[in-house]
């Protein structure tokens, strides 16, 4: 099945840099969403965004829906040692509230 | 708010054998989705349930996998027999229908086929 291309697939950072990831589509959506995944667990909902251009902040991230509606981007200000996970994005055209997701970005922060 | 429920967390199985897994939504949603997630990659659909109907099961690979929902509440994901490939973690979601559509997700069930 499709999935979207997520950038860079991995990153290993030092404590207190910035991150920044994205995503690309082939195709339209109406709705991207940002979630983090961790070990053992399910996906976690950090971000959801409606419109092109919107920009959206959720503490220290910060995402924004892109204008050509086929990417979205994903920023982590300062980060910290739990903020290392695997961070998804999923797209929808809303016509069915069905989503594609992303092959994912692995964050790791070295203390 | 209780979140989605599922279980078994862990689930190892021998190949041919059968599997079943159940996933309890939030109260109120009324979409339901199962998802594969293979080992490094995102999750991928399987089926997703409107109430107790079928909107789309187009990648569920429909000779060995079966999902119902009975009664529009919770659902189970069967699987038989299983295959090596299935290895796997299932995850299910769900969400209030309508715009701004969100889904959260269960922790998942991790499935290894021996």
């Amino acid at each position: 099945g499709q999935q979207l291309n997520q950038s860079p697939q991995s990153m290993f950072i030092q404590e207190g840099e910035d991150v920044s990831m994205n995503c690309t589509s082939s195709s339209i959506f109406n709705t991207w969403l940002w979630y983090k995944q961790e070990p053992g667990e399910g996906p976690v909902l950090l971000i959801a965004l409606y419109k092109a251009g919107e920009l959206t902040s959720n503490g220290r991230l910060t995402a924004q829906f892109g204008i050509t509606r086929k990417d979205s981007f994903l920023n982590i200000s300062a980060s910290i040692p739990s903020d290392v996970g695997i961070y998804f994005c999923a797209g929808s055209d809303s016509g069915t509230y069905k989503y594609i997701f992303g092959t994912g970005t692995r964050l790791k922060v070295l203390a | 708010e209780a979140g989605v429920a599922q279980s078994p967390r862990y689930k190892i199985i021998e190949k041919r054998q059968s599997v079943a897994f159940w996933c309890n939504p939030i109260s109120g949603h009324a979409t339901l989705y199962w998802y594969q997630q293979i080992l490094g990659q995102g999750p991928k659909l399987l089926i997703q349930f409107q109430n107790n109907g079928v909107v789309d099961d187009s990648q569920l690979p429909k000779d060995r996998f079966s999902a119902e929902r009975l009664k529009g509440v919770d659902s189970t994901l069967k699987i038989q027999p299983a295959k090596l490939e299935d290895s796997a973690v299932y995850l299910c979601a769900s969400s209030l229908q309508g715009f701004k559509n969100i889904q959260y997700f269960g922790a998942g069930t991790r499935l290894s086929v021996l």
